[in-house]
Formats: structure tokens, sequence, C-alpha cells
């Protein structure tokens, strides 16, 4: 079972908003609401940014939103500041009977 | 407030087992919120999910490398751990530890990463 798609990059300048796109099959992202989203800097773990495609964890700024429509799962940056650049990755469950985790390849999100 | 590290040989041969264990801190591993696991990155690219483990001893794998690992947990001491068989460079990666809330699929709670180097 492939990865679920993402874009390589994106950028955006500060204060702008970016939306990156995370396509799956209806098999995994259009099955359940289980798609989160995480945020990694150079050298550092990925953190949670967005789990059960929309949801904020306590501590993340409501800049940062998640929507859903049909297969594809959406991670949008309101209000861009530079400490947002990193690579961005999807996640979604994807069944019982199939590859249960799929991530996205990433996306580099440049501030410009 | 719980954190997680890995520990482990940082190279391992080629056809060898590569054993990694996370020790989970600050909390219970046996708590029946969660699930524990392992996710791999290889330098430079993307991310893939290889197992995860509920405290009583269910596991879940990734169906591309099951045949090769085996996800374990002691209680006793904390911890769970990760081999995988007859490695190649392919394996060749940082594998983290991760926490998972219940049947949610989420990864919440990551340890910093081990980086793993298969060669001879």
């Amino acid at each position: 079972q492939s990865a679920l798609t993402q874009p390589a990059s994106v950028s955006g300048s500060p204060g702008q908003s970016i939306t990156i796109s995370c396509t799956g099959t209806s098999s995994d992202v259009g099955s359940y609401d289980l798609v989160s989203w995480y945020q990694q800097h150079p050298g550092k773990a990925p953190k949670l940014m967005i789990y059960e495609d929309n949801k904020r964890p306590s501590g993340v700024s409501n800049r940062f939103s998640g929507s859903k429509s049909g297969n594809t799962a959406s991670l949008t940056i309101s209000g861009l500041q530079a400490e947002d650049e990193a690579d961005y990755y999807c996640c979604s469950y994807a069944g019982s009977g199939s590859f249960r985790v799929l991530f996205g390849g990433g996306t580099k999100l440049t501030v410009l | 407030q719980m954190q997680l590290q890995e520990s482990g040989p940082g190279l391992v041969k080629p056809s060898e087992t590569l054993s990694l264990t996370c020790t989970v801190s600050g909390g219970s591993i046996s708590s029946s919120s969660y699930y524990w696991g392992w996710i791999r990155q290889p330098p430079g690219k993307g991310l893939e999910w290889i197992g995860s483990i509920y405290y009583s001893g269910i596991t879940y794998y990734n169906p591309s490398l099951k045949s090769r690992v085996t996800i374990s947990v002691d209680t006793s001491k904390n911890q769970f751990s990760l081999k995988l068989s007859s490695v190649t460079a392919a394996d060749t990666a940082i594998y983290y530890c991760a926490r998972r809330f219940g049947d949610y699929w989420y990864f919440d709670l990551w340890g910093r990463g081990t980086l793993v180097t298969v060669s001879s």
C-alpha cells in the first residue's frame, strides 16, 4: 500500500496562510476520521499538531487547523511565522486488515 | 510528565538483528489509555510505522516488515523493545519510539530518536 500523497514543498511569506494537502484513498483517509499531522524541525522528533482530522492538542497554536474532504485531508497554517518553517507529515489509520498506519511523504514548508 | 527514551547499538552488521529498547519514565507503561510503538525515518526521507504494542502484549505490525519484526513489552521495567532481523542497508534510519493514544491511532508523545546504521 502506497504512502499518502503530499506536495514536496510549499512556501509562504510571514503573515500569509498556506495549505498542505494529503491525498489517500477510500480505504484510509476517506474511511476514518483518524488523520493526524506532525511538524518536524531539523534534527528533532516529530510533534503532533492535529489529530482526528481537525482537533488540536493542548499547547498547539490555533493558527494550525485541519480539515478533510473525501479522500483528501488538509493542514492550514494561518499567520505564517518564521518558526513554522519545518517538515510536515500527515498520517492516517488504514484499517485492521491493511497497513494500519500510513504516513505521507512529507512537505517542506519554507517561510520566505 | 511522561518521557520516552530510546537506547541500543548505533551500528549493526548486515544480516544481523537490530535491537532497541524504549524506556518510559514519568508514568506507567501499563496504562490502559495507551499503546506503544516504533516509527523509523531513513536519513533525509519520510516516516514509516513499524508496529505497536499494548501493555498486555497485543501487537500490530506493518505488513511490509512483519516477517522480520518483533515488539515486546516488559512492564516490570517500564520498557518496550524492538527487534528487526536480517537487516540490510535499507534499514538504516532514525528509530523513534512513540506513545499512541488508545484506538485513535495518533502519536502524541515521541522519544528523541536514535540513529541506527547498518554497515559492515
